[in-house]
């Protein structure tokens, strides 16, 4: 059972235009929502991350957006650089306790920014 | 944010017997966890490295197959046992190291241990 999903596994734009990354998941008991990013040969790093009692977190060039009826958020990226080429994953967590430290991934999207 | 070593990077082991990975970091730390990223998969929580108490294991993982030490605040070890292609995977340890802006448990994950079985 996927609880996180990303049904967009690759995406290319053009460097300078938005680049919009989407992510839904299933359970509702997801209170934090976060998104990494993974270079080749590295570990994921974090990235940006939103409260689910919040609908858009901003830092930089980079937006999450959370709508929660529709169990869906995306990170926008504007405006795309190149070096912003990586695979991007959105994850998700259901607060602390026995559940700390485990976040639930989804598949990741191949971000490729052009010149 | 803490830095974070595995050994080894990448290996590639015959059918049916056993590695260790280390993980090592460069603060102590209560709690590591140990992920598995399945080809074209997404990451999956193994087990949470406890110091002084044994691992505890997600649903689908056993201490039997994913034998795990945690012996001081700063290293683990988590050994794949017997083997098999299908645990050909990305093995990856991490800590956590804070809260972010919104107040979400941000994990630091290490680059990856990448074992191809035969």
């Amino acid at each position: 059972d996927q609880q996180v999903k990303q049904n967009s596994p690759s995406l290319s734009v053009q460097e300078g235009r938005i680049s919009i990354l989407n992510c839904d998941y299933t359970n509702s008991m997801f209170d934090y929502f976060l998104w990494y990013k993974k270079y080749p040969a590295e570990g994921p790093t974090f990235l940006i991350s939103i409260s689910s009692i919040k609908d858009k977190n901003e830092d930089g060039r980079f937006t999450v957006f959370l709508n929660k009826s529709a169990k869906h958020l995306s990170l926008h990226i504007v405006p795309s650089q190149p070096g912003d080429s990586a695979v991007y994953f959105c994850a998700a967590s259901a607060g602390g306790g026995t559940s700390y430290g485990k976040l639930t991934f989804g598949q990741g999207t191949i971000l490729t920014v052009h010149p | 944010s803490a830095v974070i070593s595995q050994k080894p990077s990448r290996d590639i082991c015959q059918r049916g017997t056993s590695l260790t990975i280390q993980c090592q970091v460069d603060s102590q730390v209560t709690m590591m966890f140990w992920y598995r990223q399945q080809p074209g998969q997404s990451l999956t929580l193994i087990a949470t490295a406890n110091q002084g108490s044994e691992a505890t294991y997600e649903s689908g993982f056993v201490i039997d197959k994913f034998p795990i030490s945690r012996p001081n605040l700063t290293f683990s070890t988590l050994t794949v046992s017997n083997m098999s292609p299908e645990d050909s995977s990305i093995y990856l340890c991490s800590v956590a190291t804070g809260h972010s802006s919104s107040g979400a448990n941000v994990l630091t994950f290490g680059a990856g241990s990448r074992l191809t079985v035969l």
